[in-house]
């Protein structure tokens, strides 16, 4: 199985603020790793796919990058409506996706 | 505009059984794979099961291999997840999830319907 793990855990940021998460996998993946926007009490938010690519209708602020084993999620600019959960997850293998645990942004 | 309304989530004593539904509308149902991804209480998310737009192709994860089978109806625009010998550590919301690839299996899922609960305690 493939493992996923996010760094930090948790973040704290303030307005305008630009910001970095990331993800390694136990294997190469090479670029199959999506991002996901999770809000208190709401379903996950597709945010970039195959690395780096913007799902329609979310802001330019968010990219993404890295391939292999190592990925990356920069906020630039924070708005408030940023401060979420966000997780990371491979689609290297479709029939065993997996996610990473997790990181929480909070306002600073 | 596309909907996922997931049904079936209920308390339910270990070992026993419950069958969850997820209603799409607003897109060729059938023309996409589709996935459930369950979430704890306060915890992270878990893949849990895909199929893909023929059913041809199914994916578990080993936390539930052998217990939980997914199906779908494509005339009905419905899935289905089947969970048998539910255990305490099964406890959820249950998500299902629209996979972005027509007709083929990309694992990246939008959107997600807005979840089920199922609680599994004696």
């Amino acid at each position: 199985d493939i493992q996923m793990t996010q760094s930090p855990s948790s973040l704290s940021a303030s307005i305008g603020d630009s910001v970095t998460i990331t993800c390694r996998a136990s294997q190469n993946i090479n670029r199959f790793l999506n991002w996901y926007q999770q809000k208190p009490g709401k379903a996950p938010k597709l945010l970039i796919y195959a690395a780096s690519s913007l799902q329609s209708g979310v802001p330019s602020r968010f990219s993404g990058g890295g391939s292999g084993t190592d990925f990356t999620l920069t906020i630039s600019s924070l708005q408030p409506e940023d401060f979420a959960t966000y997780y990371c997850q491979q689609s290297f293998s479709t029939r065993m996706c997996s996610f990473g645990q997790g990181t929480k942004l909070e306002i600073k | 505009e596309v909907q996922l309304v997931e049904s079936g989530g209920d308390l339910v004593q270990p070992g026993r059984s419950l069958r969850l539904s997820c209603v799409a509308s607003g897109f060729t149902f059938g023309d996409f794979a589709m996935h459930w991804v369950r979430q704890s209480p306060g915890k992270g998310l878990e893949w849990v099961s895909g199929i893909s737009w023929n059913s041809g192709s199914v994916g578990y994860a080993d936390s539930v291999k052998g217990r939980f089978t997914i199906s779908r109806d494509n005339a009905k625009n419905s899935l289905y997840l089947q969970m048998n010998s539910l255990r305490a550590e099964d406890t959820a919301f249950y998500y299902c999830a629209k996979d972005i690839g027509q007709l083929i299996m990309t694992g990246w899922f939008d959107p997600w319907g807005q979840g089920t609960l199922v609680t599994v305690s004696s």
